[in-house]
């Protein structure tokens, strides 16, 4: 089955200290997976994709076939990055499958 | 020009009521998407259109909801007999053919639905 699971519904950090977003995914195929965030009142938006290798507003993630993962980090988060993430696998075609999402606050 | 446009924003309707929402997705994408945003649950799949057609209806909830698109364009989302677990945020997307195995979505606002 295609699935995407983010297993945190929540995560509260302090500002300064390292923050990690998990998501799992499951598919058979080679996977092409996505981070997407919606800050407060603003609209969801692509924040970066695996095969771009990219580092946005300090932002990585790397995919993981071994583990099925592609978990997002940064080693020192910021108030401005508290926000609604959300972890998607793209399955060819218009077909993106999304998880549930995971809300960061970050604690001044 | 703009991105993705939803109306209306926001919408109060009495339980029991029809509503239409309506999405305008960015000028020549081929694909639109309809997903619901419910305070703890995420995002949750409904339709999506490849032009008119819609392939994937996998994730409409009951019969009281449906969608169309006309003329490759405009989508309208309908709900009939709304019920109060229909409130929620209704957002749209669209997104242009896959290029390089990469597909990007672009969202709408959204709109804001409550039924009492």
């Amino acid at each position: 089955a295609q699935r995407v699971t983010q297993p945190e519904k929540l995560l509260s950090v302090f500002k300064g200290a390292p923050v990690e977003l998990k998501c799992n995914y499951s598919y058979s195929g080679s996977p092409e997976l996505f981070w997407y965030v919606q800050y407060s009142r603003q609209r969801l938006q692509l924040l970066l994709r695996h095969i771009s290798r990219e580092s946005i507003k300090g932002f990585t993630a790397d995919l993981n076939k071994g583990e099925t993962s592609f978990h997002l980090k940064k080693p020192f988060a910021q108030e401005e990055d508290s926000a609604m993430y959300y972890c998607a696998l793209y399955t060819g075609g218009f077909k993106t499958i999304f998880g549930a999402g995971t809300r960061l606050f970050v604690k001044a | 020009g703009a991105g993705v446009s939803q109306s209306p924003s926001n919408k109060v309707t009495e339980k029991g009521k029809d509503v239409e929402l309506r999405c305008d997705p960015i000028s020549g994408h081929t694909a639109l998407y309809w997903y619901r945003q419910s305070l703890g649950q995420g995002l949750e799949f409904l339709i999506y259109f490849q032009g008119n057609s819609a392939p994937d209806k996998s994730g409409l909830p009951s019969d009281r909801f449906s969608a169309e698109r006309t003329g490759g364009s405009v989508s309208t989302l309908t709900i009939q007999r709304t019920q109060q677990e229909d409130s929620a945020v209704y957002l749209c997307a669209s997104s242009p053919r896959p290029y390089q195995g990469y597909n990007e979505q672009f969202f709408g606002p959204g709109t804001r639905l409550t039924v009492l």
